[in-house]
């Protein structure tokens, strides 16, 4: 069974970068999509991007010039950094594995991050 | 992009009663694409319907999901306690990927 889990600061200054890891066990990263998805107080969920099976990545054009996913297949972790967050960046994490037709089909716990100085 | 609007934003339900969320996307969706999720409070999003009427495995068959192009929508045909939460669709078919605004089930 897949398992998927959210490591990282659950708090970060403005202006910083916001740091989170994914690990997943009882799968292997070089199948398959990976994600991330955070969910805003107030309910808002937003597709952040994702790596694929090959390394190649695609991201939410509202974040484009500000996120970067990356992996190490050897530890089998796929990585999300957000560069100059603001308060607005203050959400719960999710990572997930995205299959056939998008669906999310397994998510990690969540890592609630809060933006503040 | 593609909004999908969800209604109602909250459902309040007796036990046993059905409910229905309708999810109205902005362009057409193949059923392949359209997804439905249940959060928990407190608990992560889990994938309850997926491409339109599936349901993943270990769902009861109360859950039920159908729809096609703009206009999907999912039942739960006798409200259990346990499925108080708040549910999503999400669209998978054309990036960025994006999600209904939810909606939040309580029981009487």
């Amino acid at each position: 069974e897949v398992q998927l889990q959210e490591s990282g600061p659950g708090l970060v200054k403005p202006s910083q970068s916001l740091s989170l890891t994914c690990s997943v066990t009882g799968y292997s990263i070089t199948s398959n999509y990976w994600g991330w998805i955070r969910k805003f107080p107030g309910n808002k969920m937003e597709w952040m991007g994702y790596i694929s099976y090959s390394g190649s990545t695609s991201y939410n054009p509202s974040l484009k010039s500000r996120i970067s996913i990356t992996r190490d297949t050897s530890k089998n972790q796929f990585f999300l950094q957000l560069n100059s967050v603001t308060t607005e960046d203050t959400a719960t994490y999710y990572c997930a594995r995205r299959g056939l037709s998008g669906v999310m089909d397994a998510w990690g716990q969540g890592a609630s991050v809060t933006v503040s100085s | 992009a593609i909004v999908l609007n969800q209604s109602p934003s909250s459902i309040v339900a007796s036990q046993g009663e059905k409910v229905t969320i309708t999810c109205r996307a902005s362009s057409s969706i193949s059923s392949n694409y359209l997804h439905w999720y249940q959060q928990k409070p407190g608990a992560f999003p889990k994938l309850v319907i997926y491409s339109t009427s599936y349901r993943a495995s270990g769902i009861p068959s109360r859950f039920s999901g159908s729809g096609s192009g703009t206009s999907y929508s999912f039942t739960i045909s006798r409200v259990e306690a346990e499925d108080v939460a708040t549910y999503y669709c999400q669209q998978g078919s054309s990036n960025p990927l994006t999600f209904g605004s939810g909606t939040k089930l309580e029981i009487k």
